[in-house]
């Protein structure tokens, strides 16, 4: 059964602009969560989808937004790109039953120059 | 507020020892937790989900363990290899909803 597909695997963007994330989440799963991961601050929860509706947002600006379509793959939008915004963003995928597994893709590289 | 905390932030150890990672918590009251491996630049990958009702759970030479009473887990990883030098993160769902709360990590070097 294949696993999370993040796509694509790396990208570089110029400050000012915008960018779209993918994920595929494993076949059955309707929950996908993303998570950005820096240097300095860890691993830090974005937002999570499930049934096409954002069920948790963490502490990011209003920059960051998602969407989640009924097929259950995910996109996620960054504007306006900042320096700070380079990160490896992090996809998980989970079939939301009580107490389940997170599964996690390879992630995306994102680097703003 | 739950918070998790991995010690040592990094280990270095030869090849053959048995060692033991630590995961602590503040909050007891967890639905489960669970142990990620990820090789450098590259995704998380799952190596075991402890529930809250178990108190260990096994995969190979990967045992983890888990003690909510004093808010801890531990990975231990038996006959460590070279192929196990990688960071070995915790993690536990906040409450009820599907954010994760990571520890910082653990980096693990397994020497030749």
């Amino acid at each position: 059964k294949a696993g999370v597909t993040q796509t694509p695997r790396y990208l570089i963007k110029t400050r000012g602009q915008q960018v779209t994330l993918s994920c595929s989440p494993i076949s059955g799963h309707r929950s996908v969560s993303w998570y950005q991961q820096t240097p300095g601050q860890g691993l830090q929860f974005l937002f999570e989808y499930f049934s096409e509706t954002q069920r948790n947002k963490g502490n990011f600006p209003g920059r960051f937004s998602g969407r989640q379509f009924s097929n259950s793959r995910s996109e996620m939008n960054v504007s306006t790109l900042e320096l700070g915004d380079s990160a490896l963003y992090l996809c998980a995928s989970s079939s939301r039953q009580e107490n389940t597994e997170a599964f996690f893709g390879q992630g995306t590289r994102l680097t703003v120059v | 507020k739950q918070e998790v905390t991995q010690i040592p932030a990094a280990l270095s150890v030869p090849e053959g020892e048995n060692l033991v990672l630590n995961c602590s918590f503040t909050d007891s009251a967890i639905y489960n937790l669970q142990w990620f491996r990820q090789d450098p630049g590259k995704g998380l990958t799952s190596l075991l989900l402890i529930q809250s009702s178990q108190r260990e759970q096994t995969s190979g030479r990967l045992n983890a363990s888990l003690d909510k009473s004093s808010g801890r887990s531990t990975l231990y990883i038996a006959a460590s290899q070279p192929g196990d030098s990688a960071t070995y993160l915790c993690a536990l769902p906040r409450d009820s909803s599907y954010k994760l709360i990571f520890g910082s990590g653990t980096r693990l070097l397994v020497r030749p």
